[in-house]
């Protein structure tokens, strides 16, 4: 099925260890989003893409890098991970700006 | 300031009524979007309905209807017919200037 896919679902790190969060989408979207959901709160955007090699910060980049190598894929970059970072991730790309994202399925990491 | 508001915490409604969550904005932008996203508890986020700041009449999409007041700068989402699927957390979205701010959310239980 056409959609957004992040891996993995489930992670736990230890404090200092470094991993990629995976984003695909084969909708042919130009804009992607890196999002984290802390327990009973809303979405923050961590960082974005508008189109294959450009990206831009969020609103709580820090802690965090990502690369748009192509269309399709949108890795997040954990470098030192942090108790901090413990969240859900949620990756998303859209169309344009006026359309409704299509939302991966989420990665819960927790860094203990 | 936030840029998105949502005041109620928790909702509950009788199946078959009809529900109104309460979503402001805030921004001195005259070109942006809202958006109302559904997270049910499986964490999904499912996109809604949209509506332009230019868009002269309410966006609606089936039993989902957003309620825009421009001057009270409020996208109320309306959901008629409540049904028990119904029950999920509710977010409210703003993109402006190429970015996207969440609300904290608003928990609908739909009572049978």
């Amino acid at each position: 099925n056409a959609g957004v896919t992040q891996t993995p679902k489930f992670r736990i790190l230890k404090i200092g260890q470094s991993m990629t969060l995976q984003c695909t989408q084969d909708m042919n979207h130009n804009y992607m989003y890196w999002y984290r959901q802390d327990p009973g709160m809303g979405l923050k955007l961590i960082y974005y893409s508008v189109g294959a090699g450009i990206t831009d910060k969020g609103e709580v980049p820090n802690g965090y890098n990502v690369s748009r190598s192509t269309t399709e894929d949108f890795p997040l970059r954990l470098e030192l991970a942090a108790p901090s970072q413990t969240s859900v991730y949620f990756c998303a790309s859209a169309q344009g700006t006026d359309y409704g994202y299509t939302f991966g399925s989420g990665t819960r990491l927790t860094v203990v | 300031a936030q840029k998105i508001t949502q005041t109620q915490p928790g909702m509950f409604v009788q199946e078959k009524e009809a529900v109104t969550l309460d979503c402001t904005y805030d921004t001195s932008d005259p070109s942006y979007g809202l958006f109302w996203y559904k997270q049910p508890s499986s964490g999904e986020m499912i996109f809604l309905i949209y509506q332009g700041s230019y868009d002269q009449q309410n966006a609606t999409e089936g039993r989902y209807s957003l309620n825009f007041q421009k001057a009270r700068k409020s996208a109320n989402l309306v959901i008629s017919a409540s049904q028990l699927g119904d029950s999920a957390m509710y977010f409210c979205a703003m993109r402006e200037d190429g970015q996207f701010y969440f609300g904290t959310g608003t928990s609908l239980t739909v009572i049978p």
